[in-house]
């Protein structure tokens, strides 16, 4: 079975752009939440998403926002980038809103 | 609000050796999760081994034990037989179970592990 597929691999944007993150869950799972890995730290809650609809946020901006698709899958948008933002961004996702998260590989973003 | 902290930015391992990773955390809630990941180079984040706050029995998964003191809020890695495939990132990582919680993790700092031949 597929794990949790992440894309793209690696991205370098500037200040100021815009980027979209894409997560594919595990098949059958319905809940996805998306995580900031700054380097040398753990990895900090952004958003999870259950059947499509915002079940948590973290401490983050209004810039970062997110969705999540009918079939699950999940963006992550990130508006007017800092260089602050320069990050390994990880999604997960579980089969409901309280269970194990299965972790993709990330998306390594590299803000100039 | 709950806080996880891993006092070993790194730790170094003979191969066949074992080694104990410690993690403390801060928390008033009665009942909760504790997680340890592993995140290797590749980057990819893989569930190590979970206890349930609720649960006295230390959790085992293999090589892979904790010394769960919920009293002290302390949840430790022991790792037996070290492998050269063990040598990663590990993060000890907490969860609430309340009602109407998220599967929101949080994390420690993590511990580089180095597993010497």
């Amino acid at each position: 079975d597929a794990g949790v597929t992440q894309s793209p691999t690696h991205l370098i944007k500037t200040r100021g752009q815009h980027v979209t993150l894409r997560c594919s869950p595990i098949s059958g799972h319905k809940s996805v939440s998306w995580y900031q890995q700054v380097l040398g730290q753990g990895p900090q809650f952004i958003f999870q998403y259950y059947e499509k609809e915002e079940r948590g946020r973290g401490n983050f901006p209004d810039r970062f926002s997110a969705r999540q698709f009918p079939n699950y899958s999940s963006e992550l948008n990130v508006n007017a980038l800092l260089l602050g933002d320069s990050a390994l961004y990880l999604c997960a996702s579980s089969l409901g809103r309280n269970n194990e998260q299965f972790f993709g590989p990330g998306t390594r973003l590299t803000v100039l | 609000a709950q806080t996880v902290t891993q006092s070993q930015p790194e730790m170094s391992v003979q191969e066949a050796e074992t080694v104990t990773l410690s993690c403390t955390y801060d928390t008033s809630e009665s009942d909760y999760y504790l997680f340890w990941y592993k995140q290797p180079p590749s980057r990819q984040m893989i569930l190590v081994i979970r206890q349930e706050a609720y649960k006295q029995q230390n959790a085992t998964e293999n090589r892979f034990s904790v010394n769960f003191q919920k009293a002290a809020k302390s949840f430790s890695l022991k790792i037996s037989d070290s492998q050269l495939g063990d040598a990663a990132m590990y993060f000890c990582a907490y969860r609430s179970t309340y009602g109407g919680a998220t599967n929101k993790l949080i994390f420690g700092t993590g511990t580089l592990l180095a597993v010497q031949p």
